[in-house]
């Protein structure tokens, strides 16, 4: 099956830096990656996602990028604010198959004013 | 807010105890699923209801029990549990199922956090 390593585990960026986490993939069937936001209290809520047919996607301070032939992609926010401060996780999922994600271990993003 | 409702919020329970956790969403989606999260761990799958019929199970005991009642529906038994069973219940649900190409991520409720004593 799928397995997903997510890094760091941990995250501590000063506010108005760049943070970037990192995720890696071993099925390369696996052709669809979101990535969820968690914070304290709440369910994870999808920030972002990005096709395999895809190389980059923006979405104002958050992008991610995913490189297919290394099966990694990584998320990056710039210009952090403390509202950033949240568990992260990554996922791969392949679309028009088994479809359930497999998720990352997660990485807690904490943003100093 | 978020469009995947869950009740109640918390919930603390005796290991005799019988409850049910419930959630409901009406974003027409048609795959919905149960998922346990313990602190500082990504959400583990347990059950996947595909078309209002439970489609995965992940090896899950017997104590829990889940119910999709209807397409915006879905509930989680809890019977007999243990001390180990605390955690986050998260309820989500996505477009469509197994077999679809459409990107389809998974829209979570808020859990429900549960307390075995």
């Amino acid at each position: 099956g799928e397995n997903v390593e997510q890094h760091p585990s941990t995250l501590s960026v000063q506010e108005g830096d760049s943070a970037v986490i990192k995720c890696t993939y071993s099925d390369s069937a696996s052709n669809y990656f979101p990535w969820y936001k968690q914070e304290l209290g709440k369910g994870p809520q999808l920030i972002i996602d990005i096709r395999s047919n895809v190389g980059e996607k923006k979405d104002q301070r958050i992008a991610v990028t995913l490189n297919k032939t290394a099966k990694h992609f990584s998320l990056h926010i710039t210009e952090t604010q403390p509202e950033d401060s949240a568990v992260y996780f990554c996922a791969a999922s392949i679309q028009g198959g088994s479809y359930i994600p497999t998720f990352g271990r997660g990485t807690s993003l904490i943003v100093h004013p | 807010d978020t469009e995947v409702t869950q009740t109640p919020k918390h919930l603390v329970m005796g290991m005799t105890n019988k409850k049910s956790l419930k959630c409901e969403q009406h974003m027409g989606h048609r795959a919905m699923y149960w998922y346990k999260q313990k602190a500082k761990k990504p959400p583990e799958l347990m059950f996947v209801y595909s078309y209002e019929k439970l489609s995965i199970n992940e090896s899950v005991p017997s104590r829990f029990s889940p119910e999709c009642p209807n397409s915006s529906l879905l509930n989680l038994h809890l019977h007999a549990l243990q001390p180990e069973d605390s955690a986050l219940y998260l309820c989500a649900s996505s477009q469509a199922g197994q077999g679809t190409v459409l990107d389809s991520p998974l829209h979570f409720g808020n859990g429900t956090r549960l307390t075995v004593t």
